[in-house]
């Protein structure tokens, strides 16, 4: 079974631009989770997606947004972007709901110069 | 809010030495997992644990669940240089909070 997917792995984009990065959960599960990790502030939720609707959310501003797609896949945009914003974004994955075992994908490494 | 503090930050030990690293909660948990994330990866579930006092092996690596529900630990026994990178902790409050994660452990281990 393949695991949890992100495209790009690697981004580098100017402040004030935008960003979308793409998650493809395990085949089977409906729950996507987003996390930033950063040195200074570690794992931090964003986000949870299950059956294209929103279900948790991180203390994050308005400018982070994501969406799910019927096949599970979900996307996150960050809009204007801030140099704060360059972190590792992390997606992962889950059967059902935050209840169950998360699976990591590799992460996109964003950098904003 | 909910708070998770890891310890020890940092670990360097002599191949074939035992390791253990904990996590304290301020606030009951219901869940804890340990993953280990590796250089520019993401991070790989180690163990998951569901109950008070429960103690779960994966090979050389043993985590327990502690009784009052605010802590749990990981052990390795006979380490490797494979074993090196950062340990993470994360705990969850209810069936649908998020998971909060400790600042990690990060092992060195001299061959």
């Amino acid at each position: 079974k393949a695991g949890v997917t992100q495209t790009p792995r690697y981004l580098i984009k100017t402040r004030g631009q935008q960003v979308t990065l793409s998650c493809s959960p395990i085949s089977g599960h409906r729950s996507v989770s987003w996390y930033q990790q950063t040195p200074g502030q570690g794992l931090q939720f964003l986000f949870e997606y299950f059956s294209e609707t929103q279900r948790n959310k991180g203390n994050f501003p308005g400018r982070f947004s994501g969406r799910q797609f019927s096949n599970s896949r979900s996307e996150m945009n960050v809009s204007t972007l801030e140099l704060g914003d360059s972190a590792l974004y992390l997606c992962a994955s889950s059967f059902s709901s935050l209840g169950d075992t998360q699976y990591f994908g590799p992460g996109t490494r964003l950098t904003v110069l | 809010g909910q708070q998770l503090n890891q310890s020890p930050q940092s670990m360097f030990i002599q191949e074939g030495e035992d390791v253990s690293m904990n996590c304290t909660s301020s606030s009951i948990f219901n869940t804890w997992l340990w993953y280990k994330q590796d250089p520019g990866e993401g991070p790989v579930l180690l163990i998951a644990l569901y109950k008070a006092g429960e103690l779960t092996s994966n090979g050389r690596l043993t985590a327990q669940f502690g009784i009052t529900r605010k802590d749990s630990f990981l052990n390795i026994s006979a380490s490797i240089p494979s074993d090196v990178g950062i340990y993470f902790c994360a705990g969850r409050g209810g069936s649908q909070g998020n998971l909060i994660f400790g600042k990690g452990t990060k092992l060195s281990v001299k061959p």
